[in-house]
């Protein structure tokens, strides 16, 4: 079983970044692949990105080009959004999410809790 | 990017009636799509994928039909703790989409 544990909530300025962390557990991280959607107060999901350890591939919307960084740490079985030129509309509810398979990116059958970021000067 | 267009954006039904979403594609998914539910204050928890395969542990009361463009999810007998936004995604061509959701409350 699978159990994805996110880093605790940030404030941050605009114009700065945020990295949050998500520690897999129930398996190895190679097991499988590692997505980030957010969601803004009172708003639907959007899909940010994702990387998958064994290929050592990651994906990006178009949107975030440039501006977010997916990396995964394989010996601390973690994995890690970072996101710059921080802006409020970059207000959000962060979540990653994980297929529980190693190969493919999607369904998001296990979620983390999710961490609030919130930008404000 | 593909457009995912949820229908109803929301709705209200009694306890026991059978409920519908629908959820178009702005172009062809084949069955790279899946439906997540959320209730308020938690994660979303995925309920069909594929787009018709039942995620374990979720009841049977949840289905889900369609290819290409088209999909529906239905509720076969609402139950009060059904109550909660529903969202469909593709997951075919990035960016990987989901809906706007759909709110579903017990009339």
């Amino acid at each position: 079983q699978v159990q994805l544990v996110q880093s605790g909530a940030e404030v941050k300025k605009p114009g700065s970044s945020v990295k949050v962390s998500c520690k897999a557990s129930g398996g190895t991280f190679s097991s499988y692949a590692i997505n980030w959607v957010r969601q803004a107060p009172g708003q639907g999901l959007e899909w940010m990105g994702g990387i998958i350890p064994i290929f050592d591939t990651v994906d990006y919307a178009q949107k975030f080009q440039g501006r977010l960084t997916i990396t995964a740490d394989k010996s601390t079985i973690t994995a890690y959004m970072e996101l710059n030129s921080l802006r409020s509309e970059d207000t959000a509810l962060y979540y990653c999410a994980s297929s529980g398979l190693g190969y493919q990116l999607f369904p998001l059958g296990y979620w983390g809790q999710g961490t609030l970021v919130t930008v404000s000067s | 990017d593909i457009q995912m267009t949820q229908s109803p954006s929301s709705l209200s039904a009694s306890v026991g009636d059978r409920v519908t979403i629908t959820c178009q594609a702005s172009q062809d998914i084949d069955n790279y799509l899946s439906w997540y539910q959320q209730k308020p204050g938690k994660a979303p928890q995925l309920l069909i994928y594929d787009p018709s395969d039942l995620q374990t542990r979720v009841p049977s009361r949840f289905s889900g039909s369609g290819s290409g463009t088209d999909f529906t999810f239905t509720i076969s007998s609402l139950q009060p703790e059904d109550v909660a936004t529903y969202y469909c995604q593709q997951y075919h061509s990035l960016p990987y989409t989901f809906g706007q959701g759909t709110r579903l409350e017990i009339k």
